[in-house]
């Protein structure tokens, strides 16, 4: 079963600070996901990469920034908290033309 | 134009009930789709991929039509457990990596 792990299941940030979401998946897979979901606006993608050290933008990039250093592991960083990026964010990945495997989601929260 | 729409209900049905679901998609290069379900709080979980010729596993069915370009699904013998979320999925291949686009979800909740 592939397994998709994110740091942490609820994080309090101050606005301002420098927040890193942390993502590993064991099923070495090509592509991994951020997205953000908040009520009425669905699923939004952020960043995604499609290679170690390769990135492409999403829908919702600004204020945002991701790091792929390896294969399994794939970061998003929140460069100044702000309360408009209160939200849940869910990693997934996936092998390429295929469906997703989620992570249980980082529910973010800026005050 | 959204990529992807689907009607946010909610759909409230009963036990028992047959229920469908509609997910209209604009991009007629699209090449695969997926139905998922999301539990309230919990992360998106593949429940079916869906096939040009249509494709069935137990109560649930998935229907394609590229050429109205919308996917369905339909839930038989609704469960009180069926309550939750149903997103559609769309995939695509855009300068040689996969674009997948979410629709906001139809919530489903079966009634005792």
């Amino acid at each position: 079963d592939v397994k998709v792990t994110q740091s942490s299941r609820y994080l309090v940030k101050r606005t301002g600070e420098k927040v890193f979401l942390e993502c590993v998946q064991d099923m070495d897979h090509e592509n991994m996901f951020w997205y953000r979901q908040d009520p009425g606006l669905g699923l939004r993608l952020i960043y995604f990469s499609y290679d170690v050290k390769m990135k492409e933008k999403g829908d919702i990039p600004e204020g945002y920034s991701v790091s792929r250093e390896k294969k399994e592991r794939f970061s998003l960083i929140l460069e100044s908290a702000s309360t408009n990026q209160t939200s849940m964010y869910l990693c997934a990945s996936s092998p390429g033309g295929s469906s997703l495997h989620f992570g249980n989601g980082t529910r973010l929260t800026v005050t | 134009r959204k990529e992807v729409e689907q009607d946010p209900g909610p759909f409230n049905v009963p036990e028992g009930a047959t229920v469908a679901f509609n997910c209209t998609y604009s991009n007629s290069a699209s090449q695969s789709f997926f139905w998922y379900r999301q539990d309230c709080r919990k992360e998106p979980k593949l429940l079916m991929s869906v096939y040009s010729s249509g494709n069935e596993d137990g109560r649930f069915t998935a229907q394609l039509n590229r050429a109205s370009q919308y996917i369905s699904l339909l839930i038989r013998d609704s469960k009180l457990s069926d309550s939750a979320t149903y997103l559609c999925v769309v995939n695509y291949y855009s300068g040689g990596y996969q674009k997948v686009t979410f629709g906001t979800g139809t919530k489903l909740q079966v009634i005792p």
